[in-house]
């Protein structure tokens, strides 16, 4: 399978806990992207890497989210103290170098926050 | 706030009809593309169109772009049961590298 992997593909936590979420893009790919999609909502941007640099943080990334792309590879994305608003299919995408190249998209991971 | 707004939010047609989703953006754009999304699923990118094009066709999609009008609009002629999905427009902002923004969706559905 080369297409985008995420892990995993459902969680459900209690509200305060920590929760980690896995992205593998393409091999070739350096960009990398997390989105978040909530019920009946077009995804909204989380943020962007180019290789290991987090070039782009949304506003909508508060102090409680944190992204990674050690070695410029597989991504995480970690909310802690989750509350019921963090309740979300957070998305993945990878695209090849380049302007505004089309977005490869996993298959998300569903958030549930009880 | 979300650049691309899609309408009708929802769609319902028979099978082999064609099905018209339109799409509004709000600021200047490089391209638009069209992404379509299975229930629970992640978005599968259709058709992109560049900002100095005005139509393009891809199989049974014919996309057209009139950014005079800051519009766009995605054709699926035929429509077959297994076009059921929901259908987002996304435009680029040349002042932001590297970021899409999404419209809320068009849900089609399509009956047998």
């Amino acid at each position: 399978d080369t297409g985008v992997s995420q892990d995993p593909r459902h969680k459900i936590t209690k509200r305060g806990q920590n929760v980690t979420f896995r992205c593998d893009p393409i091999s070739e790919h350096n960009r990398l992207y997390w989105y978040r999609q909530t019920l009946g909502q077009g995804p909204e941007f989380l943020t962007y890497f180019q290789n290991e640099a987090q070039l782009e943080k949304s506003r909508l990334l508060s102090d409680r989210f944190s992204a990674e792309r050690p070695k410029g590879s597989f991504s995480t994305l970690e909310i802690q103290r989750t509350e019921q608003g963090d309740s979300a299919m957070y998305l993945c995408a990878s695209s090849p170098a380049g302007y505004n190249e089309k977005l490869f998209f996993g298959s998300g991971t569903q958030l549930s926050v009880l | 706030s979300q650049q691309g707004e899609e309408d009708p939010q929802a769609l319902s047609i028979q099978e082999g009809e064609n099905a018209t989703m339109n799409c509004s953006y709000k600021t200047s754009i490089n391209n638009l593309q069209w992404y379509r999304q299975n229930s629970g699923r992640g978005l599968v990118h259709l058709i992109l169109i560049r900002s100095n094009e005005r139509e393009k066709h891809s199989g049974r999609l014919r996309v057209t772009l009139d950014t005079s009008k800051k519009s766009s609009s995605l054709l699926i002629t035929a429509s077959r049961a297994a076009d059921t999905a929901s259908y987002f427009c996304a435009t680029d902002d040349d002042s932001t590298l590297g970021r899409l923004y999404f419209g809320r969706g068009t849900q089609l559905t399509v009956w047998p």
